[in-house]
């Protein structure tokens, strides 16, 4: 079935640097969203975007956090700088439509701040 | 505010047996319910949603979900497991005008042994 990719499966860096994690959603989705899981919490919404633009952020979504998927390309995260909370699997998902439609799940990436 | 809670971290069951993992909601609204699946190391997988009409949904690989609004329930249900249906499992809500965000339960982990 269709699936979406995330690159990369697991990132290292140090507080205080930029990290950009990206997606690569199924190719006709409109809907793109992040997720962030904590290790031993439940995931959590970040944000979801749509024909350019945020629609919802949540309280998780700090200052810090910026999406945007140029030209039709990786949808992507970046988090300038970054914190030690910030360590944790962040979900990429994608859906055709909006309301009450399934969204297909990447396989996360591992983002541990030092 | 929404919430899902899934009340079992862990389940145990014989193959053959019949299994029937919990999840209860908190919406003020009429929700839309979904359950998806996570095989080890892999990413998380549809199984089936509520939206309305039918109390009882069926998904795939035969997975069925119950809609009990009288207690708030959306339990997932198969008879028999099978081995192959170890996995961890998450509920989710949607809640309407709510940009299509999801918010998941915890996960139950289940183990059927053969």
């Amino acid at each position: 079935g269709p699936k979406v990719l995330q690159i990369p499966s697991h990132q290292i860096i140090d507080m205080g640097q930029m990290v950009t994690l990206n997606c690569d959603p199924v190719s006709n989705h409109l809907y793109f969203y992040w997720y962030k899981q904590i290790l031993g919490q439940q995931m959590e919404f970040l944000v979801n975007f749509y024909n350019g633009k945020v629609m919802e952020k949540s309280k998780l979504f700090k200052d810090q956090f910026s999406v945007e998927r140029p030209d039709g390309s990786y949808f992507t995260l970046k988090i300038q700088p970054t914190a030690l909370e910030d360590s944790a699997v962040y979900f990429c998902a994608s859906s055709l439509m909006g309301g009450y439609a399934e969204q297909f799940f990447g396989p996360g990436t591992r983002l541990t701040v030092l | 505010a929404q919430s899902v809670d899934q009340p079992d971290a862990h389940v145990t069951l014989s193959e053959g047996a019949s299994l029937e993992l919990r999840c209860s909601y908190s919406y003020s609204a009429a929700p839309y319910l979904f359950w998806y699946v996570q095989y080890p190391g892999q990413s998380l997988q549809f199984l089936l949603k509520y939206i309305t009409g039918d109390t009882v949904v069926k998904g795939t690989k035969g997975f069925e979900a119950e809609f009990r609004k009288s207690n708030s329930s959306f339990n997932l249900k198969k008879s028999p497991a099978h081995w192959s249906d170890s996995a961890k499992y998450f509920c989710a809500l949607e809640g309407g005008g709510s940009n299509y965000k999801l918010t998941f339960g915890k996960g139950t982990l289940l183990t059927v042994t053969p």
